[in-house]
């Protein structure tokens, strides 16, 4: 079945703890893009990756980190997490060719609290 | 900058209604529009999308026309099922900004029996 999987679905932490939320698809997509889902905001964009080692910031990358080793994995990385990225976390991947139009496959989300 | 707004929720509605969403955009070009429903608990599903002025989006008895001359994406159905309640966010994307999605803040429908 094709998906975007994320790990874990839910996380309760404490300000300053490192953590990882991790993202896999299994669709063979070149694109991989994290995004943050706040009331009354919709969803913004936090990174996004074009490719393998290629990544770039999005509307809302402070205080976060990605990185891609691996085309199918996507980790999302607060070094030091604080209570403003309380949220809900959303993984997608899509393929990067004709972007314009181009669908994007979402993750079932990360709900994350900071306290 | 480029953005979306979308009627504010939530929307209650009786069972086979008709039911209309308003989406406008602002933004400069012509993006690709889109609408993505989001059932309770669940992930963001794509719903409809539409790539140039005029085009109709369909899928699942909803529909969305895009009016480049009013900026607009509303999305409507004729008559709706208590399985559609759900979340709907309105988005924007250019092929040339990293296939980056623009939404809207989303819209709450509640169907009632």
């Amino acid at each position: 079945e094709a998906q975007v999987t994320q790990n874990p679905r839910y996380l309760i932490t404490v300000t300053g703890k490192k953590l990882t939320v991790t993202c896999s698809q299994n669709m063979n997509h070149e694109y991989m893009s994290w995004y943050r889902q706040d009331p009354g905001l919709g969803l913004r964009q936090i990174y996004y990756s074009m490719n393998v080692e290629v990544t770039d910031k999005g509307d809302v990358p402070e205080g976060y980190k990605v990185s891609r080793k691996e085309k199918r994995n996507f980790p999302l990385i607060l070094e030091s997490p604080s209570p403003n990225q309380t949220s809900l976390y959303f993984c997608a991947s899509g393929n990067s060719r004709g972007l314009a139009g181009a669908s994007q496959f979402f993750g079932p989300g990360t709900r994350l609290t900071v306290l | 900058g480029d953005s979306v707004t979308q009627m504010e929720g939530p929307v209650t509605l009786s069972e086979e209604a008709f039911l209309t969403i308003n989406c406008t955009y602002t933004a400069t070009g012509y993006p690709s529009l889109f609408w993505y429903v989001q059932y309770p608990g669940e992930g963001l599903q794509l719903l409809l999308k539409a790539t140039k002025a005029d085009d109709k989006g369909s899928n699942k008895g909803f529909e969305a026309t895009y009016r480049k001359e009013t900026t607009s994406f509303h999305l409507e159905k004729g008559s709706v099922q208590v399985s559609d309640s759900a979340v709907y966010f309105c988005a924007l994307s250019f092929y040339n900004q990293g296939g980056k999605l623009i939404f809207g803040q989303g819209t709450e429908l509640s169907v009632k029996p």
